[in-house]
């Protein structure tokens, strides 16, 4: 099992371009998470999906947007970047039924925004 | 409703002492307790999760934790600290069956020699 993905690693937006962060599970996972860290910061959470076809907001939804068409992949879309959302990126996926319930995550996303 | 309190931001140990880094919780219902591991510009790892299996549990890299439903803390220790321990620890909440997980501030452990 690979676990969970996240293309790139590394990217540098100039303000107001677009771009998409990918995030690819193996495991099966229903419900997936994207996260933003900020330097010595924990994590905020962005967007959440319980499902294929279920997203909903978390904490710091503003300026970003997401999609859940198959189990596997949960993309985060940033529309017309902004400097605010230079930070780190986390993709998480967890399986609440499986009684164990630990998050993965992924390697994680560097995005810088000039 | 839940929260997750590490009650300390940074903690510094000299190299081969023991290692204690503080979680305290507070949930209506039954946590699942977990301590994630992040070194510099690294993603999450887990440690080590509680799940009410056994009060005591010992995770990867000679962490271990106890849960203390008394004292609604899930302490994390380790009795000698290596090097390669220095990185920002997490503690993590969440309730069976819900989407929701609570993460602490994190402690920054340094390490030194």
């Amino acid at each position: 099992n690979a676990g969970v993905t996240q293309t790139p690693k590394f990217r540098i937006l100039k303000i107001g371009q677009s771009m998409t962060l990918q995030c690819t599970q193996d495991m099966n996972h229903n419900y997936m998470y994207w996260y933003r860290q900020d330097p010595g910061m924990g994590l905020k959470l962005i967007y959440y999906s319980v499902g294929a076809g279920i997203t909903d907001k978390g904490e710091v939804p503003n300026g970003y947007n997401v999609s859940r068409s198959t189990t596997e992949d949960f993309p985060l879309r940033l529309e017309l970047a902004a400097p605010s959302q230079t930070s780190v990126y986390f993709c998480a996926s967890s399986s609440p039924t499986s009684g164990y319930n630990e998050q993965f995550f992924g390697p994680g996303t560097r995005l810088t925004v000039l | 409703a839940q929260s997750v309190t590490q009650l300390d931001s940074h903690v510094s140990v000299s190299e081969g002492t023991p290692v204690l880094l503080r979680c305290n919780y507070s949930s209506s219902y039954s946590p699942s307790l977990f301590w994630y591991v992040q070194h510099p510009n690294k993603g999450l790892q887990l440690l080590l999760k509680y799940t009410s299996a056994a009060t005591l549990v010992k995770g990867i890299n000679g962490f271990e934790a106890e849960f203390k439903k008394s004292e609604t803390s899930f302490h994390l220790t380790k009795p000698s600290a290596h090097m390669s321990d220095a990185a920002e620890y997490f503690c993590v909440a969440t309730t069976s069956g819900t989407y929701k997980y609570i993460f602490g501030t994190g402690t920054r452990l340094k390490v030194l020699a």
